[in-house]
């Protein structure tokens, strides 16, 4: 059973474009919800996180949005680089520690 | 980087055989995670650690025992590989309340 949910599997996006990546979760417990990046042949690396007690972060060109009521959250890439091209991930966990389960990543293209 | 390292970085071993694959930490962070990547299904946890000799199954841990007798090493063991087991694998890391550090994984490819 796939504890965090993401959509779309991959997405194509226009240099100076926005991208968007959503993610949705069952179990309300979890209490932090992270985004990772990841470039070929390497491990996932934090690109930024957010706790339940806000709505939205933002960190540069990256802003996660959070709704608690529906269960969802989205990362925003805003003026996509082709730097910015990599598999992302989202992720939930509990505070605790005890369980960190991530969605089926994003392969996200930026086209120059 | 984080001080965690996985070992081997790339294994070919034999249907049947038992393997090992090793992570390593430097961080003293109280827990370990044991993943599998596979195209189309993300990151699955497939064993994790919050302590020392205290592990629990994730998703995916048929197949799959893991040990973790000191706190900065962490055991996976594929008692007898399958080919339905190759996969890249990847270690994590975490402390409470903080971000998970991964390593930079192991190719392991059963034929």
């Amino acid at each position: 059973q796939q504890q965090v949910k993401q959509s779309p599997q991959s997405l194509i996006v226009q240099k100076g474009g926005i991208s968007i990546i959503n993610c949705a979760y069952e179990n309300t417990a979890f209490d932090y919800f992270p985004w990772y990046q990841q470039f070929p042949g390497k491990g996932p690396a934090l690109l930024i996180a957010i706790r339940p007690d806000v709505s939205e972060k933002k960190e540069g060109r990256f802003t996660i949005s959070f709704n608690k009521s529906a269960k969802q959250f989205s990362l925003h890439i805003m003026d996509s680089q082709p730097g910015d091209s990599a598999t992302y991930f989202c992720a939930a966990s509990k505070d605790t520690g005890n369980q960190f389960y991530f969605g089926t990543g994003t392969s996200l293209t930026v086209i120059p | 980087d984080a001080g965690i390292t996985q070992s081997p970085r790339h294994k070919v071993t034999e249907t049947g055989t038992p393997v090992t694959l090793r992570c390593h930490q430097t961080e003293n962070h109280r827990y370990m995670y044991w993943y599998r990547q596979d195209p189309g299904h993300g990151l699955r946890l497939i064993h994790y650690s919050y302590g020392v000799k205290d592990t629990d199954k994730g998703e995916v841990s048929d197949g799959y025992s893991v040990s973790r007798s000191k706190t900065e090493d962490f055991l996976l063991t594929l008692e007898s590989a399958t080919s339905s087991q190759t996969s890249v694998y990847f270690c994590a890391i975490r402390d409470l309340g903080d971000e998970a550090f991964f390593g930079q994984g192991t190719r392991l490819t059963v034929v």
